[in-house]
């Protein structure tokens, strides 16, 4: 059974960072590609990039160009998402999303078969 | 990399039938087959209801039904439940491995 384990709550400073984790498990972890959505309170969802766990190259939606960092571990299943300069408008719940694409298709279609449980992230001073 | 539009609500009555638009371009929509519909409910991770338009994931109740014309992409829920009642999402493969949202919209069984 395929399960998405992100990190706990976290609460930053404006202008701090964050890092995020995502535990894949119940699948081969580097088959898959990773996405990251996030949901500021009361709105919609916002893509915010795609790792590949096999190789580790990345794409970034343009708004976060430059703040956004996504990493892997294969030994350990993890994906991270680390977002800088942040201020209050990052406040969100912040998603991985597994894709149903395969890296082998090499497209991430964006069809997001399984979830994380979602990791709050506050930003105040 | 513009978000895709959704009409901000919808409603049906039980049992009726309700269609939720979502409008790109020819960059995105209208390029790939590669549109996606999500439902969430209120502080829940959303599910994945069509994939690459018109396919359901299985589990998925086959009162829902995914479309594309052009460059707009629909959801249709057959026979509404009360259940049904929630927010829903598309998305678009848009090129460059990159992927779009649309607005959400809230659909109310009445």
């Amino acid at each position: 059974q395929v399960h998405l384990v992100q990190s706990e709550t976290e609460v930053k400073k404006p202008g701090a960072s964050v890092k995020v984790s995502c535990r894949a498990s119940g699948y081969t972890f580097a088959t898959y590609y990773m996405h990251w959505v996030r949901q500021a309170p009361g709105q919609g969802l916002e893509w915010i990039g795609v790792i590949n766990p096999s190789g580790g190259s990345t794409s970034y939606a343009q708004k976060f160009q430059g703040r956004v960092t996504m990493t892997r571990d294969t030994s350990t299943s993890t994906v991270y998402m680390e977002l800088g300069s942040l201020r209050s408008e990052d406040t969100a719940v912040f998603y991985c999303a597994r894709d149903y694409s395969g890296v082998s298709s090499m497209v991430a279609k964006g069809n997001f078969d399984f979830w994380g449980q979602g990791t709050l992230v506050t930003v105040s001073s | 990399q513009s978000a895709l539009t959704q009409p901000p609500s919808a409603s049906g009555s039980p049992g009726q039938s309700v269609t939720i638009s979502c409008t790109g371009t020819s960059s995105d929509v209208g390029a790939y087959k590669f549109v996606s519909w999500y439902q969430q409910h209120p502080g829940k991770a959303p599910k994945l209801m069509i994939y690459e338009v018109t396919k359901r994931p299985s589990g998925v109740p086959d009162r829902f039904s995914g479309s594309r014309s052009g460059n707009t992409a629909s959801l249709t829920v057959s026979g509404l439940q009360a259940e049904d009642e929630a927010d829903y999402y598309c998305n678009s493969y848009a090129g460059s491995n990159i992927v779009v949202f649309g607005g959400g919209t809230k659909l109310t069984v009445l």
